[in-house]
């Protein structure tokens, strides 16, 4: 089946200490989307890739940078991750993003939950 | 300014009895709306999609939700639910003016009484 998946699914840190996340699609989708979740709280949009584009988010902090080395494949970098940064990390497809489209409908990955001690 | 305004944090029903979560946007015209379903620990699944046509649109899950232009409305609905229905619904619409993004509302968190 075609599917977003997310690895790991959780993922413990140590305060300020770099960490990675990883997506990958098998949908064959031009946009990568990385969101931020915290608890009770609606998805927060970080940036999106279309194709190798990168749009960043006005108010995300700069602590958060992302790679998209090819199609399938996206990464959420956290440089220094702080006690804040520990939320529901989710990945999200869609096969474009342009016009009043179904093309835009989102399809989400199941998460990683990043802890920060 | 766009939003999306789902006005209850939390909905507690009994289990059988019917469900009815609501949605309001703020928008001109109409936009791509959305219910996604968040188990606890787990990521978003879609439930239904409305974009045009039928006002009265079927989802996975025996859900449904109804779009009402008259009221910027996008209500969901299930007629009997199950304990494995407790979860957070979250509503959500792609503007003209948002950019193509999603615009999500608060989500609601739904309990049920056994």
């Amino acid at each position: 089946d075609a599917m977003v998946i997310q690895n790991p699914r959780y993922q413990v840190t140590q305060f300020g200490k770099p960490v990675t996340l990883s997506c990958s699609q098998t949908l064959n989708h031009n946009v990568m989307y990385w969101y931020q979740q915290k608890s009770s709280q609606a998805p927060k949009l970080l940036f999106h890739y279309y194709d190798k584009d990168f749009n960043n988010e006005a108010d995300t902090p700069d602590n958060f940078q992302s790679r998209r080395p090819n199609t399938s494949f996206c990464f959420l970098d956290i440089r220094s991750p702080g006690l804040g940064d520990a939320a529901m990390y989710l990945c999200a497809t869609s096969r474009d993003n342009v016009g009043y489209s179904s093309y835009n409908e989102q399809f989400f990955g199941p998460g990683t939950r990043l802890t920060v001690l | 300014a766009q939003s999306v305004t789902q006005p209850d944090i939390h909905i507690t029903v009994s289990e059988g009895a019917s469900l009815e979560l609501r949605c309001n946007y703020s928008y001109g015209a109409t936009p791509y709306l959305f219910w996604y379903v968040q188990s606890p620990g787990q990521g978003l699944q879609l439930l239904l999609k409305y974009f045009s046509g039928d006002t009265l649109v079927q989802g996975i899950k025996g859900f449904e939700a109804e779009f009402k232009r008259s009221q910027s409305s996008f209500n969901l609905r299930k007629p009997s639910v199950h304990w494995s229905d407790a979860a957070e619904y979250f509503c959500a619409a792609i503007l003209m003016d948002s950019n193509y993004q999603l615009i999500w509302g608060a989500g609601t968190k739904l309990i049920i009484k056994p």
